[in-house]
């Protein structure tokens, strides 16, 4: 499969504790995304890599969030301190590194905070 | 940042009828346009985009076009099929991210 692979899919974690997300992008592609979305949204942007560097973060980022992709090929999201509000869709995106490019997403992984 | 709008929320069409979803844009910087299509529990798949050099693109039964004096694009499918029943989302991107319209949950009734 040479699709962006994400995992989890499905993530079940009790209020306060910390989860990490992986996201495996299409191999040449060399911007990563990551997004958020809520039932009934369209999908919230939350910061974005070219190679290894993470260029861009949005306000929806909070301290508890963090991401990396050290080597330029898989990342990882970690949320610490789970809330509540924190229960969506995590979306994992790629593209290549040109200007108006196509980007393909994950399959998502579902997080819920009890 | 950019501002997307998307309408209708919701719309129901007959088999074999054409179904139009319309989105509007707010930052004259967006030059691309993607559309996604999103299954339950699935992440969004890219059915087409277009660039804001190109006014209409056509790719089977679906189509876009793009008015940039205007700021608004629109998705057109004909001869719906039930199978392209989904929720389906606009973008627009003014920069290095993409920004989503609210999407249009499309149901095809046999």
């Amino acid at each position: 499969d040479t699709g962006v692979s994400q995992n989890p899919r499905h993530k079940i974690t009790k209020r306060g504790q910390n989860v990490t997300f992986r996201c495996d992008p299409i191999s040449e592609h060399n911007r990563l995304y990551w997004y958020r979305q809520t039932l009934g949204q369209g999908p919230e942007f939350l910061t974005y890599f070219q190679n290894e560097a993470q260029l861009e973060k949005s306000r929806l980022l909070s301290d508890r969030f963090s991401a990396e992709r050290p080597k330029g090929s898989f990342s990882t999201l970690e949320i610490q301190r789970t809330e509540q509000g924190d229960s969506a869709m995590y979306l994992c995106a790629s593209s290549l590194l040109m200007v108006n490019t196509e980007a393909f997403f994950g399959q998502g992984t579902r997080l819920t905070v009890v | 940042g950019e501002n997307v709008e998307q309408h209708p929320s919701t719309l129901s069409v007959q088999e074999g009828d054409s179904a139009v979803i319309k989105c509007t844009y707010s930052d004259s910087a967006s030059n691309y346009f993607p559309w996604y299509k999103q299954e339950l529990g699935k992440g969004p798949q890219l059915i087409i985009d277009i660039r804001s050099n190109v006014g209409e693109k056509k790719d089977q039964r679906i189509a876009v076009t793009l008015n940039k004096t205007a700021k608004h694009f629109s998705l057109h499918i004909t001869e719906t099929q039930p199978e392209d029943s989904a929720v389906y989302f606009c973008a627009a991107t003014p920069s290095n991210q993409f920004y989503f319209g609210t999407g249009t949950s499309l149901t095809v009734i046999p």
